[in-house]
């Protein structure tokens, strides 16, 4: 069995700042990792993924992420904040050859400040 | 049109209406599922169609109907709801069920209100 655990359900930064998004995730096999976007009355919209390969992964919209196994996280960052970035994010885990339904965390929403 | 589309997307309905959600991807993908949404609650899954097949139902009280006529579209048929019932309903598509290890495509959802 996966979970995902998104540490604050609200992150507030200023426009221009840091953006850190926290993941941790928990399963007994290799995992793979989403993020998604949803911006108010939307849906949810995929950020990036990392399946296998490099563990830096680019996203769309200047995001990125990085799976850091010894950590179990897969936190979401971006350097400098717009507002156009104030959403909902949600963090999701699947298993590598195991269940292709992914457990999604409860979600951060992110609030950027002028 | 591409991607996901989900009609309508607002709905208020009264507790003895009969309606019904629709989803139609234009993705080619093979298998498509429904989520509910509720505010200060994590997604919740409640049914999963592959090939026009549903391979689960997370326990979906039976007032929740699926359909999938064929692998484009996808209805969710609602009838005798609750108020607890009201959330925001989201469909999603992927090219089929080992192919969602690489994400899902959603919709843009339904606002369901029920009174």
């Amino acid at each position: 069995a996966q979970s995902v655990t998104q540490l604050g359900s609200h992150v507030s930064v200023s426009e221009g700042a840091l953006v850190l998004l926290r993941c941790n995730y928990s399963s007994s096999v290799p995992p793979y990792l989403f993020w998604y976007v949803q911006y108010p009355n939307q849906g949810l919209q995929l950020l990036l993924k990392y399946t296998t390969g490099a563990t830096l992964v680019k996203g769309i919209n200047g995001f990125e992420a990085e799976f850091k196994k010894s950590e179990t996280s897969f936190h979401l960052t971006k350097p400098s904040a717009h507002m156009s970035d104030a959403a909902e994010y949600f963090c999701a885990v699947t298993l590598a050859g195991g269940s292709y339904i992914p457990t999604f965390g409860r979600g951060t929403s992110l609030i950027v400040h002028p | 049109e591409t991607g996901v589309t989900q009609t309508p997307r607002h709905l208020v309905m009264g507790m003895t209406n009969k309606k019904s959600l629709k989803c139609e991807q234009h993705l080619g993908h093979n298998a498509m599922y429904w989520y509910k949404q509720s505010a200060k609650k994590p997604l919740e899954l409640m049914f999963v169609y592959s090939l026009e097949e549903r391979v689960e139902n997370n326990s979906v009280p039976s007032r929740f109907s699926p359909e999938c006529p064929n692998s484009s579209h996808l209805f969710l048929h609602l009838h005798t709801l609750q108020p607890e019932d009201s959330a925001l309903y989201l469909c999603a598509s992927s090219q089929d069920l080992s192919t969602g290890n690489y994400g899902y495509t959603f919709g843009s959802g339904t606002r369901l209100t029920v009174v």
